[in-house]
């Protein structure tokens, strides 16, 4: 089955830093991927699709320039959490449709735990 | 616009109990996908199923059931004889098609449901 990998699993980080988040597509290319953020014991809520090529899409509240995407290939996008604060802590999921699998097939990324101090 | 509704934020049974998760969603579309996730404690999501809008068959999977009512805006879930390894929190998701531009539309969550099992 399709399997979407992120990197790192968890990590922690000091106020004022910048950390990034990588979500790949193992076995299959998508042009599209996903992010989302879930606050413990909350549902997750789309940040951002991220589009191969082109800019990312922000979901409304979403402030672009402090969460920073780059689709740079078929099977990688990236979130950068610039300047981060504790209210950034959270677990980050990105998700990804294959091509020519239509948005109903997502598969999704076991997540990033981002703690920050 | 779009709104997926899980009534049921904890439920808590012990085990061979049946259980239903209930879920409501608002679409104006008539083209629509609607899933079912579980989320361990691990955190990854597992996909459960996925139902399109003009198919209400009611499916049977194992020891899963979901009952998908048009009518009433509904798409429940139901586990039989729970086992201590269901406890999880479960989400159920709305996706509207988007046909007409093949692009990739966005999954809309809902609240989620936390059940435990108890042995």
């Amino acid at each position: 089955g399709a399997v979407v990998s992120q990197h790192p699993s968890w990590v922690i980080c000091k106020s004022g830093t910048s950390v990034k988040i990588e979500c790949r597509s193992l076995d299959f290319q998508a042009t599209t991927m996903f992010w989302y953020r879930q606050f413990p014991k909350q549902s997750l809520m789309l940040m951002a699709t991220s589009n191969e090529g082109s800019k990312a899409t922000y979901e409304q509240g979403v402030e672009k320039d402090k969460f920073l995407i780059n689709h740079a290939s078929l099977t990688l996008s990236t979130l950068t959490v610039t300047s981060a604060h504790p209210e950034d802590s959270s677990f980050y999921i990105c998700s990804a449709p294959p091509i020519g699998t239509g948005f109903y097939e997502q598969y999704f990324g076991p997540g990033t735990r981002l703690t920050v101090t | 616009a779009q709104k997926v509704t899980q009534a049921q934020t904890e439920i808590s049974v012990v085990e061979k109990e049946d259980v239903t998760l209930d879920c409501v969603y608002e679409t104006r579309d008539t083209t629509y996908y609607l899933f079912w996730y579980k989320q361990p404690p691990s955190g990854e999501l597992v996909f459960l199923i996925r139902r399109n809008s003009f198919d209400e068959q009611n499916e049977i999977s194992g020891r899963y059931s979901w009952n998908f009512q048009k009518s009433t805006s509904s798409f429940n879930f139901t586990i039989t004889a729970s086992q201590v390894v269901d406890s999880a929190v479960y989400f159920c998701a709305l996706s509207e098609a988007m046909i007409l531009s093949g692009g990739y539309n966005k999954l809309i969550f809902g609240a989620g449901t936390r059940l435990a099992v108890h042995p």
